[in-house]
């Protein structure tokens, strides 16, 4: 398995309140992703990171912001947090040379309540 | 704009049959397609993936199948087994994207 590790795995939080979660690779990806899977919707891309301090938003990037200092890290910060926020969050790497396929992490269940 | 689109949100086969799951795309720049399973409380796995020199490509009980000309693909599970009940989801990207795009999943249910 690819070292993918997300953290909390689970977070129940209230309306408007800041939430960070953390994405942390040990297998020296240049690309690293967050989607959020919603019924219906499927997977859909919040923001990326083509390296350290590189990031681009993805097509769900409204009320999201991401920070990305080191190689390994890869944070998700919601900064007032709604109920239309409610999801679980998968991060994702990749080395995407050519075409290759992208890693996910467990993934975080997030409630806003 | 839904670029890849997976309209059975959901499909239940009897064990032993063959499952066939169906994804269409609209832009024409996707050259690369994947599918990945997802089991609950887990994140996807990579299944397969086809490129589109390829109109078909094999991995055990499992086969992609390409139709540029339409823009679609399926994804064939020849037999389907219980362990093969999960969500499925397509993904497309091409050259220089950076990005994968994916469906919105299709529930695939195993009947013994």
């Amino acid at each position: 398995d690819a070292g993918i590790t997300q953290s909390p795995r689970h977070k129940v939080t209230e309306t408007g309140t800041p939430v960070t979660l953390r994405c942390h690779q040990t297998e020296n990806h240049r690309y690293m992703y967050w989607y959020r899977q919603d019924p219906g919707h499927g997977l859909r891309l919040i923001h990326y990171s083509y390296g350290v301090k590189d990031t681009d938003k993805g097509e769900v990037s409204d009320g999201y912001s991401v920070s990305r200092s080191k190689t390994e890290d890869f944070l998700l910060t919601l900064e007032s947090a709604t109920s239309s926020q409610t999801s679980v969050y998968f991060c994702a790497i990749s080395d995407f040379r050519g075409n290759t396929e992208a890693f996910f992490g467990q993934g975080t269940r997030l409630t806003v309540v | 704009d839904q670029q890849v689109k997976q309209n059975s949100p959901s499909l239940s086969v009897q064990e032993g049959r063959i499952s066939i799951l169906n994804c269409d795309y609209t832009n024409s720049m996707f050259d690369y397609f994947l599918w990945y399973k997802k089991y609950p409380a887990e994140g996807p796995t990579f299944l397969i993936s086809i490129s589109s020199i390829k109109d078909k490509n094999e991995d055990g009980r499992f086969t992609v199948f390409l139709n540029k000309s339409a823009k679609h693909l399926s994804l064939h599970i020849v037999p389907s087994q219980p362990g093969d009940s999960a969500v499925y989801f397509c993904a497309a990207t091409f050259q220089g994207a950076q990005k994968l795009v994916f469906g919105q999943g299709t529930r695939l249910t195993i009947n013994p």
